[in-house]
C-alpha cells in the first residue's frame, strides 16, 4: 500500500508567477484536503476534494484553485503569488471526507521571492 | 483567537524524563480530536483519537487524556527518546462543518529531547 506522495518537494518562485502542487492519495482513498502550513504555525485548511468535486473550502482567495483527478490524485494551483504564500504545503487523503483518519504527505515547500 | 490553543509553545526535556503537552479549544460540539506528531519538514501522523465520549487513550508510549468539560485535553509522553524530538499538533474536528470532515489544527508544542 502506497502513501501519500507529493511532488515537487522543494520549489522557489517568483513574486507574480503561478504555481502547481500534485498529489497522490493513498491507495484506496477517494478525499484529498490541501493545508497551508506557514513557519512556526499549524496548517490552515485551504480546500477539499471529495470525488473529484470540491466540498469544503478554508478562508482563501480565489487565486488557490484545484482539480482531483479520476484516479483521486490532486493539483493546487495558486496563481499571482505572493510573499506570504512561502509556506509548507501539505496534501492529506482519506476515504470518504475521513473515515478512518487522514494520511499526510510530506510536503512541498514553496519560496516566493 | 486561535479555537485551538496549545502549550507550551516550546519544551525542551532530558532524555528518559517524562512530559505533558496541553491543548485547549473553543470548538463545540465537536466530533473528535486528534494528537499528531510532525518531524522538521515533513507531513503531521497521527498518534490518537478520541471521540468526544472517550477520557483517554493510548498509543504506546503516548498517552493522551480529554476532559469535555473543561475542553482540554493533554498528551503524555512517558521515558522521552530522542526520536520524540517534534512538534506536537492538536487537532479538532467540528461536529458541524457544513458536509466536509473539518480539522482545526492548533500552532503546536515543538519538543526537543536532549541527551
Amino acid at each position: 500500500e502506497t502513501g501519500v506522495t507529493q511532488s515537487p518537494t522543494h520549489l522557489i518562485k517568483t513574486r507574480g508567477q503561478q504555481v502547481t502542487l500534485r498529489c497522490s492519495s493513498q491507495s484506496g482513498h477517494n478525499t484529498v484536503s490541501w493545508y497551508q502550513q506557514a513557519l512556526g504555525q499549524g496548517p490552515q485548511f485551504i480546500f477539499q476534494y471529495y470525488r473529484e468535486e470540491e466540498n469544503g473550502r478554508g478562508n482563501f482567495p480565489p487565486r488557490f484553485s484545484g482539480l482531483q483527478f479520476p484516479n483521486y490524485s490532486s493539483e493546487l494551483n495558486v496563481n499571482a503569488l505572493e510573499l506570504d504564500d512561502s509556506a509548507l504545503y501539505l496534501c492529506a487523503s482519506s476515504l470518504n471526507q475521513g473515515a478512518g483518519g487522514y494520511t499526510f504527505g510530506s510536503g512541498t515547500r514553496l519560496t516566493v521571492v | 483567537k486561535n479555537q485551538v490553543e496549545q502549550s507550551p509553545q516550546s519544551l525542551i526535556i532530558l532524555e528518559g524524563k517524562n512530559c505533558t503537552l496541553q491543548c485547549n479549544y473553543t470548538v463545540s460540539p465537536f466530533s473528535n480530536l486528534r494528537w499528531y506528531k510532525q518531524d522538521t519538514g515533513r507531513g503531521p501522523v497521527s498518534l490518537t483519537i478520541m471521540t468526544f465520549s472517550e477520557n483517554t487513550k493510548s498509543n504506546g508510549r503516548y498517552t493522551a487524556t480529554l476532559d469535555a468539560d473543561t475542553k482540554q485535553s493533554s498528551l503524555h509522553i512517558t521515558a522521552s527518546q530522542l526520536s520524540d524530538s517534534a512538534s506536537y499538533i492538536c487537532v479538532v474536528s467540528p461536529m458541524f462543518s457544513g458536509g466536509y470532515n473539518k480539522l482545526i489544527f492548533g500552532a503546536g508544542t515543538r519538543l526537543a529531547v536532549h541527551p
